[in-house]
């Protein structure tokens, strides 16, 4: 069975400080794809980034950066120099790959980031 | 860019009632979910419909639940009588020819049982 863990229920920073989400997860397939979803005050889910088992190259987008380390079965996500707008509950979520077909999503809890002013 | 729609936004109901939440997936997508999250809590996958029929169920996804693709479009999800338990965001997805191809949530329907 898939599981994700995600360890940090809540993260408080002050503004400009850079902070980490951590993600752990769990699968017995060689095949699967990671993600991470923002879901802000309002509620509805922000696709942040997809990564498949294959790719293990760190990403960078804008303030945004993932490090991915398939021995660790971690997917961590950072945010540098955070500001009041990030502030929103982080999901890492992971799904195993099927080619020919659909795909669940099993996500993690959840981490509530506060970015405060 | 193209969206799931989802309506309506909030939806209140009495105990015991039927409520039918909709979705419209992107067009050219061919498979279909609804996942919820309970107040506070994780997103869980309830169904996945895929060729006009059901091809994977969670536990959640009991006698109550129904779901339907009734006119080539709209995407239902039916909750007979419902509980205050059913009470939590209901988000439809869609995706492309697996999840290879992108997985798009819906901006979600709050469904409050009172």
């Amino acid at each position: 069975a898939q599981k994700v863990t995600q360890a940090q229920t809540e993260i408080s920073v002050v503004e400009k400080e850079d902070v980490t989400l951590d993600c752990v997860y769990e699968t017995r397939d060689t095949t699967y794809y990671l993600f991470w979803y923002k879901q802000p005050p309002s509620g509805e889910l922000v696709f942040l980034i997809r990564r498949n088992s294959f790719d293990e190259q760190n990403e960078i987008s804008g303030r945004y950066s993932w490090n991915f380390q398939k021995s660790t079965s971690s997917f961590n996500f950072t945010i540098t120099a955070s500001q009041v707008v990030d502030s929103a509950v982080y999901f890492c979520a992971l799904s195993e790959a099927l080619f020919s077909g659909y795909s669940t999503l099993t996500f993690g809890k959840g981490t509530m980031l506060l970015v405060s002013p | 860019e193209p969206e799931v729609t989802q309506t309506p936004s909030h939806q209140v109901t009495q105990m015991g009632q039927e409520v039918i939440l909709r979705c419209v997936p992107i067009s050219n997508h061919l498979y279909f979910y609804w996942y919820r999250q309970i107040l506070g809590q994780k997103v869980e996958f309830l169904v996945s419909f895929y060729n006009n029929e059901i091809s994977e169920k969670s536990e959640i996804f009991d006698d109550q639940f129904s779901v339907e693709r009734p006119d080539g479009s709209n995407f239902t999800l039916k909750i007979r009588s419902t509980k205050l338990e059913d009470s939590a965001m209901y988000f439809c997805a869609s995706s492309d020819r697996g999840i290879n191809y992108g997985y798009t949530f819906g901006s979600g329907t709050r469904l409050t049982v009172v």
